[in-house]
């Protein structure tokens, strides 16, 4: 069965302190994976697409990396407005029809402390 | 702005009743995705369609659950005889299968409250 874990579940970091969340993932064969933000009340909001192992993306103070096993989102810099709960998910390869499906991992919320 | 949409918003109904709920995804994208949510937990796939053919349904789905998706456009998702253990966010997305990347788009949720 596929499996995606987040860790830490919650992170608290003052203003300017960085850090690092990971996603641990156990699948078949891997399609992608994928990064989210979710605010309280909201729809996860796209932030990244990683496919093979060493593949690295950025956007503003974020960046995203994966290997075989795991992926990190580094954040650079926290300001108040980055804190937010922040999902990973994974798309895996099937064979026959396919399936594009996300398994989504429980989250890791961020709390930037001005 | 043509992101994906979700109505209604909040729903709030009585145990037993029947509910709906609509998706209008992002007009150019062909695949469309059903999630559930609830608190401090990562959305679970329900359902899938590609073009207005489910291919895909999650042993979440129970019979209660039925998915439509007519003329391959917007999607409603019906809960028959509500419980109180439905209650949760319900998310729709939607996506291109044309190349690649595959990533999904998400609309804003109903939030249902089943007393």
């Amino acid at each position: 069965e596929d499996q995606v874990t987040q860790s830490p579940e919650a992170l608290r970091l003052q203003e300017g302190e960085s850090s690092s969340l990971n996603c641990s993932y156990t699948v078949s064969g891997l399609r992608g994976l994928f990064w989210y933000r979710q605010d309280p009340g909201k729809g996860p909001e796209f932030l990244f697409t990683l496919y093979s192992a060493g593949e690295e993306k950025e956007k503003e103070r974020l960046k995203a990396t994966l290997t075989k096993k795991e992926s990190f989102l580094h954040i650079t810099a926290p300001k108040p407005e980055d804190s937010a709960t922040y999902l990973c998910a994974v798309q895996v390869r099937h064979s026959g029809a396919g399936s594009y499906q996300l398994t989504f991992g429980k989250g890791t919320k961020l709390s930037v402390i001005p | 702005d043509t992101g994906v949409s979700q109505n209604p918003r909040h729903k709030i109904t009585k145990r037993g009743q029947n509910v709906t709920f609509r998706c209008d995804p992002i007009s150019e994208h062909n695949r469309l995705y059903w999630y559930r949510q609830t608190l401090g937990q990562g959305p679970e796939f329900l359902t899938y369609f590609q073009n207005e053919a489910q291919l895909e349904k999650s042993r979440l789905l129970s019979d209660r659950f039925s998915a439509e998706r007519p003329k391959g456009s917007f999607s409603t998702l019906e809960i028959q005889r509500t419980e109180q253990g439905d209650s949760a966010m319900y998310l729709c997305a939607s996506s291109s299968s044309r190349g690649g990347p595959y990533e999904q788009y998400f609309g804003p949720g109903t939030r249902l409250t089943v007393t």
